[in-house]
């Protein structure tokens, strides 16, 4: 099925650093929602933005809801070691329609 | 945010053999889930949606002779997997969708290997 642009793929990062990543789509959404998950584990829902322009935070964790309702970034601050996994965004064009998934973005934290 | 059991967490059958996951949800009750299949370093891929109450909707490509989904009630999913191949050996995921809010809340997995 259709997936959503995320980037980067990949990133090696040094402990204590600031990691940035997003996702792109070519249609709106009426939600967007930040998900990590862990290996052989189910993602486990971090964030979810509902309003174009919104700005939620968790903890280390910032994510916005683009303007134009085609994009959304995720932003962790000060990363620890135990932040390592896959993140993946996700996008719904609201009603009876499904939800589409990025591509993952593999974080890996150098000690 | 919900929480969604699976079980069994892993599990290893003989080719020819039928597995049968079940998919809980804990603590709020939801007309929708869904069925995914992650293969390694890859994105969830959507199987099959599920009302309550009706016949599963499954993707393109899906047998649905093979991956038998029965959405019992409104906190209960199972995935029954027919005559499993090695093929079929994967991570199978569950989710719930609130659908107040369109998000979904995902199971812990089932690692399948089938010999």
């Amino acid at each position: 099925g259709q997936q959503l642009n995320q980037s980067p793929q990949s990133m090696f990062i040094q402990e204590g650093e600031d990691v940035s990543m997003n996702c792109t789509s070519s249609s709106i959404f009426n939600t967007w929602l930040w998900y990590k998950q862990d290996p052989g584990e189910g993602p486990v829902l971090l964030i979810a933005l509902y309003k174009a322009g919104e700005l939620t935070s968790n903890g280390r964790l910032t994510a916005q809801f683009g303007i134009t309702r085609k994009d959304s970034f995720l932003n962790i601050s000060a990363s620890i070691p135990s932040d390592v996994g896959i993140y993946f965004c996700a996008g719904h064009p609201g009603g009876y329609q499904k939800v589409t998934f990025g591509t993952g973005t593999k974080l890996q934290v150098i000690p | 945010g919900a929480v969604v059991s699976q079980h069994p967490s892993r599990v290893i059958c003989k080719s020819g053999t039928s597995v049968k996951i079940e998919c809980r949800s804990l603590d709020f009750q939801a007309t929708t889930m869904f069925w995914y299949r992650q293969f390694p370093k890859q994105s969830l891929m959507l199987m099959a949606t599920s009302n309550e109450g009706s016949k599963a909707t499954y993707e393109q490509g899906v047998e649905k002779d093979k991956f038998l989904i029965n959405h019992a009630s409104l906190t209960l999913s199972t995935l029954t997997v027919t005559s499993a191949h090695p093929e079929d050996s994967s991570f199978y995921i569950c989710s719930f969708e609130d659908e107040g809010t369109d998000t979904q809340y995902f199971g812990p997995g089932t690692r399948l290997t089938v010999l």
